[in-house]
């Protein structure tokens, strides 16, 4: 069974940087490093920030950015901003052609 | 710049089938790339669903596989779900969204519909 562990919250002030973590476990051989990470306002659709454990999409703030070291992914939002309030989700491509989200961690800026 | 819209009942009984739509606009659905359901009950975090491609290619979320079919109308260029014997665990907002193959991620999301099983 394979599963993406996040912490269910973290916090920060305007202007710190933050990090969250994302651990893939699994019973077999997993891709973990393809990893994609997406914010997600309430009431929103998620909004992708980062793919391939440490790409950036166009028009994604160079204040995210992504990386990984072995079996964890990690995000970090430096020079938090008030609008950076919101839940993140990892998503792990397993290598069995299926996707498995992160149970989210919810991030307040304090 | 390819938009998604889900449409589809949003009440739907116990025991029913849940069938949605997501309609693609400003691109073909036959491009080289997958599509894929997400949904996210109220509260609680993303679950991914299934995923189809145009050449008729699916897979599905072992959790669900007894219960769900996707799958794509090239003619009306959208793709739909199919989730049955649903219960009140099954509600949740619908999401479809575009898959970027070999990288596998989600690029672009439709808006989302609430479906709440009552």
């Amino acid at each position: 069974q394979s599963a993406l562990t996040q912490p269910a919250s973290v916090s920060g002030s305007p202007g710190q940087a933050i990090t969250m973590s994302c651990t893939g476990t699994s019973s077999g051989v997993g891709n973990w490093h393809i990893v994609s990470w997406y914010q997600q306002h309430p009431g929103r659709a998620p909004k992708l920030l980062i793919y391939d454990g440490t790409k950036r999409p166009s028009g994604v703030s160079n204040r995210f950015s992504g990386s990984q070291s072995g079996d964890t992914a990690s995000l970090t939002i430096s020079g938090l901003q008030a609008e950076d309030e919101a839940h993140y989700y990892c998503c792990g491509y397993p290598g069995d052609n299926t996707f498995l989200f992160g149970g989210g961690t919810k991030l307040t800026v304090l | 710049q390819v938009q998604l819209q889900e449409s589809g009942p949003g009440v739907v009984k116990p025991s029913g089938t849940l069938s949605l739509t997501c309609a693609v606009s400003g691109g073909s659905i036959s491009s080289s790339t997958w599509w894929t359901w997400v949904r996210q009950p109220p509260g609680k975090g993303l679950e991914w669903i299934a995923k189809t491609h145009h050449s008729g290619s699916s897979k599905y979320n072992p959790s669900l596989r007894s219960r769900v079919t996707i799958s794509v109308d090239k003619a009306k260029n959208q793709f739909a779900l199919n989730l049955t014997s649903v219960t009140a665990a099954d509600t949740a907002v619908y999401f479809c969204a575009r898959v970027v193959s070999w990288i596998w991620y989600f690029d672009i999301w439709g808006r989302g519909t609430l479906v709440t099983v009552s």
